[in-house]
């Protein structure tokens, strides 16, 4: 079966651009929670979703956003890039949210952003 | 302070070690925790996932909580070279969203 997917691999992009990433979840996986990961730290939670609405958000800024389509898929949209967004942009997906039990998160490979 | 430390190392070990990893955090509201394996450039891949205090066997893994003390251990036995590589401790509360808090991550390398 195949794990979690996300394109693009790799974007660069210069300051003040939008970008817009793709994750599809495991099949059969109703949630999709984006992280980002700067060099050197563990992945920041940024937003979950799980049947097309949002269940949760973290400490980042409106320049953020998600949404989630019919068939589980994600789109992580991130507006007026600054230097600081580059990171790697992880995707989880998880079979429930957490408030139905055993809900283990496995990440895709990521995408990296360079912001010049 | 962070909600979760862990030490960044490098830790160095030879081949055939037995590796200990750790993590302490602030928040009691944590009832989840988890560990993660990172290899260069690649997503993080779930190793070991535990529900409140106790421990948890995975063929070379071990994975303890001890929520009193508010920390947590992964064991790995018989270490080998391709077990180089930066392993996170990551951990949730109950509630209305899967957030996963992560620490920093440890840096393993597995020497011949």
């Amino acid at each position: 079966d195949a794990g979690v997917t996300q394109s693009p691999t790799h974007l660069i992009k210069t300051r003040g651009q939008q970008v817009t990433l793709r994750c599809s979840p495991i099949s059969g996986h109703k949630s999709v929670s984006w992280y980002q990961q700067v060099l050197g730290q563990g992945p920041q939670f940024i937003f979950q979703y799980y049947e097309k609405e949002e269940r949760g958000r973290g400490n980042f800024p409106d320049r953020f956003s998600a949404r989630q389509f019919p068939n589980y898929s994600s789109e992580l949209n991130v507006n007026a890039l600054l230097l600081g967004d580059s990171a790697l942009y992880l995707c989880a997906s998880s079979l429930v949210w957490a408030g139905e039990g055993r809900n283990e998160q496995f990440f895709g490979p990521g995408t990296r952003l360079t912001v010049l | 302070q962070k909600e979760v430390e862990q030490d960044p190392g490098p830790l160095s070990v030879p081949e055939g070690a037995i590796v200990s990893l750790n993590c302490t955090y602030s928040n009691s509201a944590f009832q989840y925790f988890m560990w993660y394996r990172q290899y260069s450039r690649k997503g993080p891949e779930l190793l070991m996932y535990t529900y409140s205090s106790g421990n948890k066997e995975d063929g070379r893994f071990t994975a303890q909580v001890d929520k009193s003390s508010k920390y947590i251990s992964l064991f790995i036995r018989d270490s080998q070279p391709s077990d180089s590589a930066t392993y996170l401790c990551a951990m949730m509360e109950t509630g209305t969203a899967s957030k996963l808090t992560f620490g920093t991550g440890t840096r393993l390398q597995v020497t011949l």
